[in-house]
């Protein structure tokens, strides 16, 4: 059983359409988070939410949008998609905000936007 | 501003040898120090983890050791292995505040025959 699955694994679109990627864990944990590795494979956190509820917001542009619909889903939603959205996006969940030592990251969803 | 500064970024180790990564950081607020371990289509996975009340922690073939005063730390990989061949990341965490992972830029590492 997959811990954190994401879906899509790949999504390929065009610049300017929306999209969607979703996540969930049935690992019974309270936290979740997108992460974004760029083409340097530069790892930086992008939300968290704990419980439904948003704890983290780093400077992402307005485009990206999360939706927890219970503690065990995240979805990332991204408007008008660009060129330097490009990237490979990780979804993470551990127990509690601050228990990192128990992050576990999905298999990621490598999106290319033409 | 890079808050953790990983080096190399590409090692080429033989097998049977130790592979060396480091890492420093500035926000003397970080506590834990974990390193991730990734696989080419995979996410990255916890390898092992330090926090800063102790100098060293061996897992096996993998050892971190923790420079608390030159605010280093860094991974020893023992008789390396073929297998151990993935992208390494060190990371940093305050974890008192709304825990965030910082991650260096990563160390690809392949272990030749």
């Amino acid at each position: 059983d997959t811990a954190v699955s994401q879906t899509p694994k790949y999504l390929v679109t065009q610049m300017g359409n929306d999209k969607s990627i979703k996540c969930e864990q049935n690992l019974g944990h309270d936290t979740m988070y997108w992460y974004k590795q760029d083409s340097k494979k530069f790892l930086k956190i992008m939300f968290s939410y704990n419980n439904k509820e948003l704890i983290i917001n780093e400077t992402v542009p307005n485009r990206f949008s999360p939706k927890s619909p219970d503690k065990a889903h995240l979805n990332l939603h991204i408007n008008s998609l660009e060129l330097g959205d490009s990237a490979v996006y990780f979804c993470a969940s551990s127990l509690k905000p601050g228990e990192n030592e128990k992050l576990f990251f999905g298999s990621g969803t490598q999106l290319s936007v033409l | 501003q890079q808050q953790v500064k990983q080096s190399p970024q590409s090692l080429i180790v033989q097998k049977g040898g130790i592979s060396i990564i480091n890492c420093a950081y500035e926000n003397t607020a970080f506590d834990y120090f974990p390193w991730y371990q990734q696989f080419p289509g995979k996410g990255p996975a916890l390898l092992i983890a330090i926090r800063p009340d102790v100098s060293e922690k061996k897992e096996g073939r993998f050892t971190i050791s923790f420079n608390k005063s030159a605010k280093q730390f860094s991974l020893h990989i023992m008789d390396s292995q073929p297998g151990d061949s993935a992208t390494y990341f060190c990371a940093a965490d305050d974890t008192g505040t709304a825990s965030k992972l910082t991650f260096g830029t990563g160390t690809r590492l392949q272990v030749t025959l």
